[in-house]
């Protein structure tokens, strides 16, 4: 089965940093593509990076390109978003999301929980 | 234009189908997954790519796609199905996308 869990959500400052892991277990994780997705309250899902099974490609959405940064590491399998220059509109909760891939089209086929992001001063 | 667009609020009564639309310009050349987020869950995979539909999706929930309009269909809706809907594509930077979502309500 499938496990996804974040952390490393919190409290940052206006300007401030955090780092997000998702640690992942139940699956083959070098072999699939991750993606960050978050909600801020009260609002609607937003994609907000992903990246390619073997960590050589990523994806922005333009709200984040510039202070966001997705790695993963296959040795201890999990997922990282590094954010920088934290806005108060980054405020929301963080999901990690597996992908699949079917006829060259990608989905999320796995979530996890989520992890909040909350920037305020 | 990568924008996604659905409906806010769609309503059906118990046991009747609806259909939950989601249209935009990357879903000429790409498909649409669609997911169901419950309040205070996590979203769940529904139907990708034409119809096709993970294990432990009820069959009543099926995908379709015309043109620029990917549709989800729930024929024979159930009081469990009231829920949160959003459909999700790309666009060619392989950029993610979704779908402002739509909130079902089951009369």
């Amino acid at each position: 089965e499938v496990h996804l869990l974040e952390s490393g959500g919190g409290l940052a400052q206006p300007g401030g940093s955090l780092r997000l892991s998702c640690a992942t277990s139940g699956f083959t994780f070098m072999r699939y593509a991750m993606s960050w997705v978050r909600q801020p309250p009260g609002k609607g899902l937003e994609w907000v990076s992903a990246i390619s099974s073997g960590g050589d490609t990523t994806y922005y959405a333009d709200s984040v390109k510039g202070r966001f940064t997705i790695s993963r590491d296959s040795s201890n399998h999990t997922l990282y978003l590094e954010m920088k220059n934290l806005r108060a509109e980054d405020t929301a909760l963080y999901y990690c999301a597996k992908e699949d891939e079917w006829l060259a089209e990608y989905f999320f086929d796995s979530w996890g929980q989520g992890t909040l992001v909350t920037v305020s001063s | 234009s990568s924008e996604l667009t659905q409906d806010p609020a769609v309503s059906v009564a118990l046991g009747q189908t609806v259909r939950i639309t989601c249209q935009g310009d990357a879903l000429r050349s790409y498909y649409a997954s669609w997911y169901q987020q419950k309040p205070g869950k996590a979203p769940v995979l529904l139907t990708y790519v034409k119809n096709n539909r993970p294990s432990g999706i009820p069959a009543r929930f099926s995908g379709s796609s015309s043109g620029n309009t990917a549709s989800l269909t729930i024929t024979g809706a159930q009081a469990e199905d009231e829920a949160d809907y959003y459909c999700n594509s790309r666009d060619n930077r392989g950029n993610r996308v979704f779908g402002g979502g739509t909130k079902l309500t089951v009369l």
